[in-house]
């Protein structure tokens, strides 16, 4: 069984303060890690996912995770926000080799400020 | 076009009447998935297609939903005798298989009223 906690349903940042997004998980088998982001009247976004090698992912918009196994964790940070990166984001896990269905946590609403 | 497509992209019903969704994945993607997603949530995985056949339909909430992908390509999501708590909106995925890139169409949003 897998979960996601997403600490905070929202969070506010000043446009060009650093962004931090929470997320902890739960699997009984090693995980791939995923961070998604939904724009009002969109579809769900892929930002980056961890599956093997390097902890620290990179992703689209200047985005990045750390998976931390010890801390069972993968928060999301961008170091500078800009508006445009107001929006919904959401932590998901998967089971490699299981059919890979994606466990999503509740969602951070992210709101940038001018 | 590329992505996926889902159609309606809102669909109003009566509580009782029976309604179906349609998801048109990527072409080549042999892995298709359905989720739903109420207010304020995040999406919940309700069954997941590899080719025609149903893999896993674990998320299924009762046997009112049912799901086919007969070709391998198009799914219909069906759910019949609608009920108000099935108001939210219905997430298809595909993927070329499953242990690549899921890739979200924009949603169908039911309201049953």
């Amino acid at each position: 069984a897998q979960s996601v906690t997403q600490l905070g349903s929202h969070v506010s940042v000043s446009e060009g303060a650093l962004v931090l997004l929470r997320c902890n998980y739960s699997s009984s088998v090693p995980p791939y890690l995923f961070w998604y982001v939904q724009y009002p009247n969109q579809g769900l976004q892929l930002l980056l996912k961890y599956t093997t090698g390097a902890t620290l992912v990179k992703g689209i918009n200047g985005f990045e995770a750390e998976f931390k196994k010890s801390e069972t964790s993968f928060h999301l940070t961008k170091p500078s926000a800009h508006m445009s990166d107001a929006a919904e984001y959401f932590c998901a896990v998967s089971a490699p080799n299981a059919g890979n269905m994606l466990t999503f946590g509740g969602g951070t609403r992210l709101m940038v400020k001018p | 076009g590329a992505g996926v497509s889902q159609t309606p992209s809102n669909k109003v019903t009566e509580k009782g009447k029976y309604v179906e969704l349609r998801c048109d994945p990527i072409s080549g993607h042999t892995a298709l998935y359905w989720y739903r997603q109420s207010l304020g949530q995040g999406p919940e995985f309700l069954i997941y297609f590899q080719g025609t056949g149903a893999a896993d339909d674990s998320g299924l909430p009762n046997d009112r939903f049912f799901a086919v992908r007969p070709e391998g390509s198009v799914s219909t999501l069906k759910i019949q005798r609608t009920e108000r708590g099935d108001s939210a909106v219905y997430l298809c995925a595909s993927s070329i298989t499953s242990d690549n890139e899921q890739f979200f169409g924009p949603g169908t949003r039911l309201t049953v009223l």
